[in-house]
C-alpha cells in the first residue's frame, strides 16, 4: 500500500493564493487519478477536483489541481481566497486494490 | 439532481452489528459503484470499500475484511453497509459516496456510536 502525505495545516490571508501538496510514497502519482475533497466543519465532504485537474460543475475556477511527476505529488491551488474556503482538504488516489486518502490539511483563512 | 440519503444515527453495544443504508436518486443506480468512507471523531477520512451496483462486485479495505459486508438493492436504488463485531474504535460518521475510485457525490453521513 502507498500513502499520501499532506501538510497538517496551512494559512493565508483573504485574496491571496494557497497551494496544498499531496505526496505519494510509492508508485507514480501519474499512474492513477488524484481527487481533492473539501470538508467544512460539521458537514460531509464535497468534491472540488477530480481526475487530477477537473472541476465539478458549481466549483469556482479559483480551485485548480495539478500533478508533478518530478516530486511525485499532486497540488490543490486556491486563488483569491475567501473566508468560506476555510475547511479541511483531503487528497485521494488509488491503485489496483486500494483507495487511499491523505491525512487532510486544515486551511485557515485569516 | 444526484442525491444520496443515508439512514439515521445508531447507538450500538460492543459486539453488536450495524447496517447503514444509502438511498440514491437522480441517476441510473447501476451505472455507478457506491463507496463507503468513515471518519472517527476529530480524525481524517478512512476508506472502507466499494460495491459495484451493476454486478455486486466488492472490494473491501484489508483491515475490515471479515467484518464488513456491502450490498445493494437495485429495485430501490439503495446500498447497504453492515459492520459486525463492533468495537469502541468503530465509533465514527459513516459516509456513502457515488463512485469507486473517484467519489463525486456524498451522502450526509450517519453517526454510529459504539458504547456499553
Amino acid at each position: 500500500n502507498f500513502m499520501l502525505t499532506q501538510p497538517h495545516s496551512v494559512s493565508e490571508s483573504p485574496g491571496k493564493t494557497v497551494t496544498i501538496s499531496c505526496t505519494r510514497s510509492s508508485g507514480s502519482i501519474a499512474s492513477n487519478y488524484v481527487q481533492w475533497y473539501q470538508q467544512r466543519p460539521g458537514s460531509a465532504p464535497t468534491t472540488v477536483i477530480y481526475e487530477d485537474n477537473q472541476r465539478p460543475s458549481g466549483v469556482p475556477d479559483r480551485f485548480s489541481g495539478s500533478i508533478d511527476s518530478s516530486s511525485n505529488s499532486a497540488s490543490l491551488t486556491i486563488s483569491g481566497l475567501k473566508t468560506e474556503d476555510e475547511a479541511d482538504y483531503y487528497c485521494q488516489s488509488y491503485d489496483s486494490s486500494n483507495v487511499v486518502f491523505g491525512g487532510g490539511t486544515k486551511l485557515t483563512v485569516l | 439532481q444526484v442525491q444520496l440519503v443515508q439512514s439515521g444515527a445508531e447507538v450500538k453495544k460492543p459486539g453488536a452489528s450495524v447496517k447503514v443504508s444509502c438511498k440514491a436518486s437522480g441517476y441510473t443506480f447501476t451505472s455507478y459503484g457506491i463507496s463507503w468512507v468513515r471518519q472517527a471523531p476529530g480524525q481524517g477520512l478512512e476508506w472502507m470499500g466499494w460495491i459495484s451496483a451493476y454486478n455486486g462486485n466488492t472490494n473491501y479495505a484489508q483491515k475490515l475484511q471479515g467484518r464488513v459486508t456491502m450490498t445493494t438493492d437495485t429495485s430501490t436504488s439503495t446500498a447497504y453497509m453492515e459492520l459486525r463485531s463492533l468495537r469502541s474504535d468503530d465509533t465514527a460518521v459513516y459516509y456513502c459516496a457515488r463512485g469507486t475510485v473517484t467519489l463525486n457525490t456524498w451522502g450526509q453521513g450517519t453517526l454510529v456510536t459504539v458504547s456499553s
